[in-house]
């Protein structure tokens, strides 16, 4: 099927754990995000990539590590996973060539113990 | 940078009335205003956008109004339905190709909607 998916939708790990968040969308899209969703902060963007082997930083980079090297992936990694990072991650992309609407995943739910 | 702020934070209507949500936001180069909402449980998806050149855009119980000078948005939805309870988001930012800009999304913090039967 045809859009942006994310796995795993839920995770429990604990502190000082590596984890690896996917997300692969069928579009072939250039810009992709990721965003950490919190009560009371809305959509915070970590990274963002204009295009395979771009990326930079959003708002609250601190802690996570991304990368592109495909047009379809960007996994996000939380090196060492704290319980400051427990939060619905979402992926999502824009088309870019004809609008800018943004197109999400439907989250990945992270617990750190 | 953009900065978007939304209000209210919650918004608590009888179904059939009105809900209006605003925002605002201050980079002038933004020109492309979406809004997003959320179902509980998913990723937020698009219901109506506008763009700089625009004034006010309908479509059936939603509509959006920008006003440049000010630099401020706003939602509206009229003959309010209990599936309209959500979290609704805004957004501003450049659109890119066409502008020289850059596709980075600004949202505001979120409105939770409810709706009573």
């Amino acid at each position: 099927d045809a859009g942006i998916t994310q796995s795993p939708r839920y995770k429990i790990t604990e502190t000082g754990r590596q984890v690896t968040l996917m997300c692969h969308q069928t579009w072939s899209h250039s810009y992709m995000f990721w965003y950490r969703q919190d009560l009371g902060h809305g959509l915070r963007l970590i990274y963002y990539s204009a295009a395979a082997d771009i990326t930079d930083k959003g708002e609250v980079p601190d802690g996570y590590v991304v990368s592109r090297s495909k047009t379809e992936n960007f996994p996000l990694t939380l090196e060492s996973a704290t319980r400051s990072q427990t939060s619905v991650y979402f992926c999502a992309s824009i088309d870019g060539a004809n609008t800018g609407e943004l197109f999400f995943g439907e989250g990945s739910r992270l617990t750190v113990l | 940078g953009e900065n978007v702020e939304q209000h209210p934070s919650t918004l608590s209507v009888q179904e059939g009335d009105s809900a209006v949500i605003k925002c605002t936001y201050s980079d002038s180069a933004s020109n492309y205003f979406p809004w997003y909402k959320q179902e509980l449980g998913k990723g937020p998806q698009l219901i109506i956008d506008i763009r700089s050149n625009v004034g006010e855009k309908k479509d059936q119980r939603i509509a959006v109004t920008l006003n440049k000078t000010a630099k401020h948005f706003s939602l509206h939805i009229t003959e309010t339905q209990p599936e309209d309870s959500a979290v609704y988001f805004c957004a501003a930012y450049p659109e890119g190709y066409r502008s020289g800009g850059s596709y980075i999304p600004t949202f505001g913090r979120g409105t939770s909607l409810i709706v009573h039967p």
